[in-house]
């Protein structure tokens, strides 16, 4: 089954400072990969997602890369602000499919923005 | 826009007693999954359903059962509670538009389960 892989666990950056997560999975077959983000006791938020037919997408201020050969990806936020601490979480999905199989969730990394 | 609803918000129980959760997808969606989220923890996989049979099973006890049903509401049971299960429960839904690749997982606000 899938395996994905997070770090760092915590990151701590200043604000308006560029923070990096990054991700590995373990199977090939995955081929859909969303971000979220999660604040304490609410629910997983989407923030950004990128299919294996694409390298890199770009939204405003936050970024996807995925390398499907050394099987990773990372998120990039840039000019960080406050209200971006939170807990990031990566996923992998193998298939896109109806039905297609679960969701698999890193461990998430806990972000602090420092004023 | 309507999302994915579900009941209740919080629970307590105390040990061995059963629990229900419920999730309403967003319509049209048909496939509902179910994670369980412990404290300071990443979303566990439970079950999964596509147009109301088991599609997908994770690390779900055998304690616990679930269904979808003809309305595609799905039903989370759990028995015999233990102080372990105390978690937060996320039902998620997703569908794919007409002639589209399925999108994104929508996640309900979840079920806080405290067992005493």
């Amino acid at each position: 089954g899938e395996n994905v892989e997070q770090h760092p666990s915590t990151l701590s950056v200043q604000e308006g400072d560029s923070a990096v997560i990054k991700c590995t999975y373990s199977d090939s077959a995955s081929n859909y990969f969303p971000w979220y983000k999660q604040e304490l006791g609410k629910r997983p938020q989407l923030i950004i997602d990128i299919r294996s037919n694409v390298g890199e997408k770009k939204d405003q201020r936050i970024a996807v890369t995925l390398n499907k050969t050394a099987k990773h990806f990372s998120l990039h936020i840039t000019e960080t602000q406050p209200e971006d601490s939170a807990v990031y979480f990566c996923a992998a999905l193998r298939g896109i499919k109806q039905g297609a199989q679960k969701l698999v969730f890193g461990q998430g990394t806990r972000l602090t923005i420092n004023p | 826009a309507a999302g994915v609803i579900q009941s209740p918000r919080h629970l307590i129980k105390e040990k061995r007693e059963t629990a229900t959760l419920k999730c309403y997808p967003i319509p049209r969606h048909d496939t509902v999954y179910w994670y369980q989220q412990g404290p300071g923890q990443d979303p566990q996989f439970l079950i999964s359903f596509y147009e109301k049979m088991q599609s997908d099973k994770g690390s779900i006890p055998d304690r616990f059962s679930a269904q979808q049903f003809s309305d595609y509401h799905s039903e989370l049971n759990m028995s015999s509670l233990e102080l372990g299960d105390s978690a937060l429960y996320f039902c998620a839904s997703r569908g794919a538009p007409p002639g589209r690749a399925p999108g994104e997982l929508f996640f309900g606000e979840g079920s806080r389960l405290t067992v005493l």
